[in-house]
């Protein structure tokens, strides 16, 4: 759901390892979901988008995973790479609204 | 980097005050939004303009304001300052007014200190 103040979750991986990001969204109307990268002291970077008549869909080292009964949204990393440091979020749109519901954000962190 | 122009990056400014924030949009983007982040939070979406005009609002304080012009730039009034206005202030831009199939890039953001 939005971004509600809350201080980030952490998830840390060993490099070389895959990762996975959750994000629960908020809308059971929500037909499009967006997972942004945001690197420190950056702006945040769109990485991967998925439509509702879709469960999956792969990118480059990355794969979103849809889960419409249980309104969840996954980002799998494969092969995670210290580049990969960032706080990713997901966003929702809500079909009845033109602006994207954002999630909190997850803060990846790569161990050596 | 985004095609998206943020200006300043940094602004330092006291209690009380009002500062302007501006953003240029990508070259052919209509749309502007404007977010807030605190430090080590996720983002806020404030406000959205569209070719001039305000789409949509979010969690936007009274005491903040934005306008779009007609060259397609924008700008972010925030006045009588607190000091939990201290933030990063993003600007984004998408092609369409829509959130379907419209990626946003984003700005490198204002950092604003409030002391």
């Amino acid at each position: 759901g939005e971004s509600v103040g809350l201080h980030l979750p952490t998830l840390s991986v060993q490099e070389g390892d895959n990762s996975i990001i959750n994000c629960a969204y908020s809308n059971s109307a929500s037909d499009y979901f967006i997972w942004y990268k945001q690197e420190s002291g950056k702006g945040p970077q769109f990485i991967i988008d998925i439509r509702s008549n879709m469960d999956k869909r792969q990118g480059q080292r990355v794969t979103v995973l849809l889960n419409k009964t249980v309104k969840h949204l996954s980002l799998q990393i494969a092969a995670t790479q210290p580049g990969d440091s960032a706080v990713y979020f997901c966003a929702e749109n809500p079909d009845s609204n033109y602006q994207l519901i954002w999630g909190a954000g997850t803060k990846l962190i790569i161990k050596p | 980097d985004s095609g998206v122009t943020q200006t300043p990056k940094h602004l330092i400014t006291a209690t009380g005050q009002r500062v302007t924030l501006r953003c240029s949009p990508r070259s052919g983007d209509l749309s502007v939004y404007w977010y807030q982040q605190s430090l080590d939070q996720g983002l806020q979406f404030l406000i959205q303009y569209y070719n001039g005009e305000e789409r949509a609002k979010g969690n936007i304080l009274e005491r903040f304001s934005a306008q779009q012009f007609p060259d397609l730039h924008s700008e972010l009034n925030l006045s009588s300052l607190e000091l939990g206005d201290s933030a990063l202030y993003f600007c984004a831009s998408s092609a369409g007014g829509g959130s379907l199939d419209n990626e946003q890039f984003f700005g490198p953001g204002t950092r604003l200190t409030v002391l």
